[in-house]
């Protein structure tokens, strides 16, 4: 089965400073991914995603994701924090159901950002 | 656009009480999911429609949960009774079929605490 691993609960960065929040993942064929953010009392936003072509995906807000094959990673970077980046972030997998070739999503843990003024 | 809305924003129960959630998709799209969101954890898929059909509901307790689109456009998700280990914020999504690489948009969520 599919799954997704964000090791880190919490990553502390100072403003202006590039960041990257974790995730692993563990796949059979082609993976899908997404990373998604979550402001307090709010649902989760879209801000990219991989599918096939460069490894390097350009996103929402000026974040970026770079997927690494070898590494089975799929790792969120921005090169310069603000303190409104401060959220929620969940990395997801898509996973095909065999029976009857629909799409789930299956998100990590999610990693808490603060970025500090 | 307008965006998927939800309704309550919250709500305060007591165990063993019903409550009831619900959700309108943005326009055309034909998937709706509702996820449980647990404090800490990430959204666990409870049910899936595509259009009016169940898509996957297997991790819907069903012995205390119940969901319906009946005419394939909102959705209501009832719990009754209800249990202190059901607090959790109830997500809404939805994404069209062939758009937008099956990106999920969703809803504010609905804040239940079972005291």
């Amino acid at each position: 089965a599919q799954s997704v691993a964000q090791p880190e609960d919490q990553v502390n960065v100072a403003e202006g400073n590039p960041l990257t929040v974790k995730c692993t993942y563990s796949v059979s064929g082609n993976p899908y991914l997404f990373w998604y953010v979550q402001y307090p009392n709010r649902g989760l936003q879209f801000l990219l995603k991989y599918i096939t072509g460069d490894n390097l995906v350009k996103g929402s807000y000026g974040f970026e994701a770079e997927f690494n094959k070898s590494q089975t990673s799929f790792h969120l970077k921005k090169p310069s924090a603000l303190v409104s980046d401060s959220a929620l972030y969940f990395c997801a997998v898509r996973d095909i159901r065999a029976t009857s070739g629909t799409y789930k999503y299956i998100f990590g843990t999610g990693t808490r950002l603060k970025v500090l003024a | 656009e307008a965006g998927v809305a939800q309704s309550p924003r919250y709500k305060i129960i007591e165990k063993r009480q019903s409550v009831a959630f619900w959700c309108n998709p943005i326009s055309g799209h034909a998937t709706l999911y509702w996820y449980q969101q647990i404090l800490g954890q990430g959204p666990k898929l409870l049910i899936q429609f595509q259009n009016n059909g169940v898509v996957d509901d297997s991790q819907l307790p069903k012995d205390r949960f119940s969901a319906e689109r009946l005419k394939g456009v909102d959705s209501t998700l009832k719990i009754q009774p209800a249990k202190l280990e059901d607090s959790a914020v109830y997500l809404c999504a939805s994404s069209h079929l062939r758009q937008g690489g099956n990106i999920q948009y969703f809803g504010a969520g609905t804040r239940l605490s079972v005291l």
